[in-house]
């Protein structure tokens, strides 16, 4: 069965310093990949989504990027944190294919920045 | 642009008590409709979806949502909500062969024993 693993799951992080959020997925090939944020008493917002190794499409311009390395490995990044970065951080996978199909989510990562 | 609208905010409920939580989207095309569930302390996780056929979906522990095209929505219910069901629920869509989902900002439903 496939598995989404988030780290850390929670983090604390001074304005202005950097930030690398890890996303990986086991028990499947070739996986669409998401990175969405929930702040407080908002739904999701879909931030980054990779369709394969090296393929990032961006929905929000930041001060955020998002890199995938490996078939099954997304990473968030920032070089200088905002307070406005705080949020919860959600990473999804779907199946690739002609049809698209649900997403399935992680546990995500609590981000404050002080 | 898709949008999706929750319009309920934070439900409290009885248990035993019937639930329907509403959800219009806006987006002229084919859409792929979801209820997604948030349980305290848990992932989020599909309650059900749709893609095609029949407009009435049944998914898990006893939820159902009704497409109805020509109002833009995808209402969840539940005929009897157990104190088990308190968790917050985002409805989303996805259409027009756009790769992720837009969500809705959430419900959180409270079910008092």
């Amino acid at each position: 069965s496939q598995t989404i693993h988030q780290w850390p799951a929670t983090l604390v992080q001074p304005v202005g310093s950097p930030l690398s959020l890890e996303c990986t997925v086991e028990g499947t090939s070739n996986p669409n990949l998401y990175w969405y944020r929930q702040a407080a008493g908002r739904g999701l917002q879909l931030l980054f989504y990779s369709v394969g190794i090296g393929q990032i499409s961006s929905e929000v311009p930041q001060n955020l990027s998002a890199s995938r390395p490996q078939d099954r490995q997304f990473i968030l990044s920032s070089k200088k944190l905002l307070l406005s970065d705080s949020g919860f951080y959600l990473c999804a996978w779907s199946v690739r294919g002609p049809t698209y199909y649900e997403q399935y989510f992680g546990p995500g990562t609590r981000l404050t920045v002080t | 642009a898709q949008s999706v609208s929750q319009h309920n905010h934070h439900v409290i409920l009885s248990e035993a008590a019937s639930l329907e939580l509403g959800c219009n989207y806006s987006y002229g095309g084919t859409v792929n409709l979801f209820w997604y569930v948030q349980y305290p302390g848990q992932h989020l996780q599909l309650l059900l979806k749709y893609f095609s056929g029949d407009p009435l979906v049944k998914g898990i522990k006893g939820f159902e949502a009704e497409f109805i095209k020509s109002k833009f929505s995808f209402n969840l219910r539940k005929p009897s909500v157990q104190w088990s069901d308190t968790a917050e629920y985002f409805c989303a869509v996805n259409g027009g062969g756009r790769r992720a989902l837009t969500f809705g900002s959430g419900t959180r439903l409270q079910v008092q024993p």
